[in-house]
């Protein structure tokens, strides 16, 4: 079974700081793999997803993230970030052929001034 | 375009008792699903339909959880009777159909479920 591990359950960073949100994976078959954040009291929103070809994926909000296979990570990164960036952050993994996602515990990421 | 549509958005009722969910996914999404987020964890996939059909409810409670999509648009999930440990933010989401959904899952704002 497929399987996410979030290592970090807060990351607190002052605003304008950089930050990286680590996600480990296990899977024995390819991969697709997702980020996606959630605004208190909201539902969840897509990210960045990686399907295939390049390993460096941009996604919305001035994220990025890196796919790499022989870590089997996929750590979510952001150069500077803003208060508007607090929220909880997922990763999560497709399995199966039937579009189903498996979720990490989440990272609960707050911007302090 | 509107988004996946749920209701209500707060619930509170005593433990024993039954409780209904809706959701209205985004039009044209012939995918819909059902995921419980207890506080603290990550979203767990309950049900998954495709149109009116089941896919996927290995993760469902069937002893108390019940799901129905009967027209294959909105969908109703329902609970009874509830227990503590039900107590949860229930989220819906849709898709379009693979490949063409490039596997994007669009989630409502989910319901708040207390149970007391």
């Amino acid at each position: 079974a497929q399987s996410v591990t979030q290592l970090d359950s807060q990351v607190p960073v002052f605003e304008e700081a950089p930050v990286e949100l680590r996600c480990n994976y296990s899977s024995s078959v390819s991969v697709y793999l997702f980020w996606y954040v959630q605004y208190p009291n909201q539902g969840l929103q897509l990210l960045l997803k990686y399907l295939s070809g390049s390993t460096l994926v941009k996604g919305i909000n001035g994220f990025e993230a890196e796919f790499n296979k022989s870590q089997t990570s996929f750590h979510l990164r952001k150069p500077s970030v803003h208060i508007s960036d607090t929220a909880e952050y997922f990763c999560a993994v497709l399995t199966g052929g039937g579009n189903k996602l498996t979720f990490g515990t989440g990272t609960q990421l707050k911007v302090e001034l | 375009e509107a988004g996946v549509a749920q209701s209500p958005r707060y619930k509170i009722i005593e433990k024993r008792q039954s409780v209904a969910f809706w959701c209205n996914p985004i039009s044209g999404h012939a995918t819909l699903y059902w995921y419980q987020q207890i506080l603290g964890q990550g979203p767990k996939l309950l049900i998954q339909f495709q149109n009116n059909g089941v896919v996927d409810d290995s993760q469902l409670p069937k002893d108390r959880f019940s799901a129905e999509r009967l027209k294959g648009v909105d969908s109703t999930l329902k609970i009874q009777p509830a227990k503590l440990e039900d107590s949860a933010v229930y989220l819906c989401a849709s898709s379009l159909d693979l490949p063409v959904s490039s596997y994007e899952q669009y989630f409502g704002p989910g319901t708040r479920l207390t149970v007391t």
